[in-house]
């Protein structure tokens, strides 16, 4: 079936870096873009930014440039997000989502990655 | 950069009773317009795309409407698997940006 399978809870220290891995199966990985969404505890859904799975190149939202890497593996068709210098406020679960296309919305969901950022 | 409105913020029901969220842009975008169910310690689902069209598998009691920049979900007769937080999502920018959710409770 389709589905995407992101790593495990990570806990970092502040000016750590982390990078999360979304392994997608049962479908063809460069058909679709791949987004990120992140999520604060008790919080809403911010989107972050999208990777073009054909071309890899990644689009990022406001609040998103700098510290952020998309990137992925096609060979594995395994998608990456790379976040630098952590702070606190980083503190969120990450989502890894497809696209179903034609601006039709995120159809598949990874679980959801928990990063924590304390010392 | 579009902004999307959702009201009410929380909304306290009962099982059985018919149930409306409303999601508003900050400027027209057609029908680019998606709606997600999240419950607790769950990943977002989608329900709706294009305003109106229904996810497979998503029962029929789940509804949108709307076009511009007014759209809404209805829920015709809650059941318990309802309750869980609603956001609805522009797919007009490319920006995807998501309303700051609606959280259905149990009255």
């Amino acid at each position: 079936q389709v589905q995407l399978v992101q790593s495990g809870s990570e806990l970092k220290k502040p000016g750590a870096s982390v990078k999360v891995s979304c392994k997608a199966s049962g479908y063809t990985f460069t058909t679709y873009a791949m987004n990120w969404v992140r999520q604060a505890p008790g919080q809403g859904l911010e989107w972050m930014g999208w990777i073009n799975t054909n071309s890899g190149h990644p689009t990022y939202g406001q609040g998103f440039t700098g510290r952020f890497v998309f990137s992925l593996d096609t060979s594995v068709s395994t998608a990456y997000l790379q976040i630098s210098g952590l702070k606190g406020e980083d503190t969120a679960v990450y989502y890894c989502a497809r696209n179903s296309g034609d601006y039709r919305g995120f159809d598949v969901w990874g679980q959801g990655t928990m990063v924590t950022v304390s010392s | 950069d579009i902004q999307m409105t959702q009201s009410p913020p929380s909304l306290s029901a009962s099982v059985g009773d018919r149930i409306t969220i409303t999601c508003r842009a900050s400027q027209s975008i057609s029908t680019y317009l998606n709606w997600y169910q999240q419950k607790p310690g769950n990943p977002p689902k989608l329900l709706i795309c294009a305003a109106s069209t229904l996810q497979s598998g998503v029962p029929s009691r789940f509804s949108g409407s709307g076009s511009g920049t007014d759209f809404t979900l209805t829920i015709g007769s809650l059941q318990p698997e309802d309750f869980a937080t609603y956001y609805c999502q522009e797919s007009y920018s490319s920006l995807y940006t998501f309303g700051q959710g609606t959280k259905l409770e149990i009255k």
